[in-house]
């Protein structure tokens, strides 16, 4: 079964501006993952969380979990246009080896 | 490494014909994941392997669809007989471990697969 959700389904934002999206689970988990899909490409891992971390920066990404209302989120700050693709989060259940995604995030940053 | 590569990239079979995927994850790399994008149903997880062994299956559609993998550097999917509705991309991804040591996946670039 799936374990990510992301919300909202599509972001369109101006370059520069920060862009967040959200990701909610069903079960314990042991880690979370976000990963970036270019258009017609493969998934790209981006920033993982592990479920005793509460927040984790790299570069202009930064990453929180709530394990208490299952769900994270991504901030990326002053977005480019480069930034455009879909964005997805996968999450690896606890005393499980399933990673499983949500329907993703499309995001859009106009120039 | 080249990274997990996956072939052929693109597929147009007609219905009722055996199509088969194949897949070949990053060397020493322990757990093997196939999965099938859709726009409607999104990234789903069919089947996935550690050590050349599958794990879950629960993800696999139907009976028409089945998977392997004979040995460390390889794996295929095989969809027999094909229908309109397995049309979607199919990825294959590798990782060196999971769970609490937490790994990230690394993704081929997918299988388009047009079922006409």
């Amino acid at each position: 079964s799936q374990q990510g959700e992301e919300d909202p389904q599509a972001l369109s934002i101006q370059e520069g501006e920060n862009a967040t999206m959200n990701c909610s689970y069903k079960t314990s988990i042991n880690n979370l993952q976000w990963y970036r899909q270019n258009s017609g490409r493969g998934l790209v891992h981006l920033i993982l969380i592990r479920s005793n971390e509460r927040e984790k920066h790299s570069g202009r990404l930064r990453v929180t979990l709530d394990t208490s209302k299952k769900s994270s989120s991504l901030l990326i700050t002053a977005s480019r246009a480069a930034d455009t693709a879909s964005y997805f989060c996968g999450a690896i259940g606890a005393g499980s080896y399933q990673l499983t995604f949500g329907k993703g995030t499309k995001l859009s940053v106009i120039p | 490494d080249a990274g997990v590569i996956q072939s052929p990239r693109h597929e147009v079979t007609e219905m009722g014909q055996e199509v088969t995927l194949r897949c070949k994850p990053i060397s020493g790399h322990d757990y093997l994941f196939w999965y099938r994008q859709t726009m409607m149903r999104g990234l789903e997880l069919l089947i996935y392997f550690n050590n050349n062994v599958p794990i879950d299956d629960s993800g696999m559609p139907e009976d028409r669809f089945s998977a392997k993998m004979p040995n460390a550097s390889f794996s295929t999917l095989k969809i027999q007989p094909s229908e309109p509705r397995d049309s979607a991309v199919y990825f294959c991804a590798s990782t060196p471990l999971f769970g609490n040591s937490g790994t990230e996946a690394f993704f081929g670039q997918g299988t388009r697969l047009t079922v006409v």
